[in-house]
């Protein structure tokens, strides 16, 4: 289940279900979103991007949703294998000349085999 | 391809002391970031280039920070006098275009002692 720790909410799941990580962006005026990987140690990887005019978009096992009308982003991982087990940070890009990604707090996931 | 590269991966200092920190964004991208991560928390932007130029500095602490991308390729960023509130990681990013899609280093961990 879902639980807010000391730092970063985290997520654990069983090894072969299916992950779903929240995000809330800020500004309605973002037209662009990323989610990144951040394994321990190492810089944030880009996983799959969405824009504005999108409601879903399916990578390899990801498939980002996002809902415009409550400012709601959604990642979700098919069949998680422990290689998921990292921090994954939302991204918004208010656009309109920013060219600014501002990051939201990060949701540690913990894949137990 | 060569991902974006940083150096030191690892840096300790003492308090007061000068620092400095290497990127090599990716070939051909225009844009470069210098971004800050404290523990547990998400990257926050400190300085954003186009070429050689800084189109976004609002968020770097001028009165001990500087960053230079002098022939609009690599890029440096310097702390002088470090203090111990600076101790986190700094991570370069670089895009393609302005579309926001940033691609990471590893990041440069300071400890300041």
């Amino acid at each position: 289940g879902e639980s807010v720790g000391l730092h970063l909410p985290t997520l654990s799941v069983q090894e072969g279900d299916n992950s779903i990580i929240n995000c809330a962006y800020s500004n309605s005026a973002s037209d662009y979103f990323i989610w990144y990987k951040q394994e321990s140690g190492k810089g944030p990887q880009f996983i799959i991007d969405i824009r504005s005019n999108m409601d879903k978009r399916q990578g390899q096992r990801v498939t980002v949703l996002l809902n415009k009308t409550v400012k709601h982003l959604s990642l979700q991982i098919a069949a998680t294998q422990p290689g998921d087990s990292a921090v994954y940070f939302c991204a918004e890009n208010v656009g309109a000349g920013s060219y600014q990604l501002t990051f939201g707090k990060g949701t540690k996931l913990s894949v137990i085999p | 391809e060569a991902g974006v590269v940083q150096s030191p991966r690892y840096k300790i200092i003492e308090k007061k002391q000068p620092v400095a920190f290497w990127c090599n964004p990716i070939s051909g991208h225009n844009t470069l970031y210098w971004y800050l991560q404290n523990l547990g928390q998400g990257p926050e932007l400190l300085i954003r280039y186009e070429n050689e130029e800084a189109v976004d500095d609002s968020q770097l602490p001028k009165d001990r920070f500087s960053a230079e991308r002098l022939k609009g390729v690599d890029s440096t960023l310097k702390i002088q006098p470090a203090e111990l509130g600076d101790s986190a990681v700094y991570l370069c990013a670089s895009s393609l275009d302005q579309s926001g899609l940033a691609f990471f280093g590893q990041g440069t961990r300071l400890t300041v002692v």
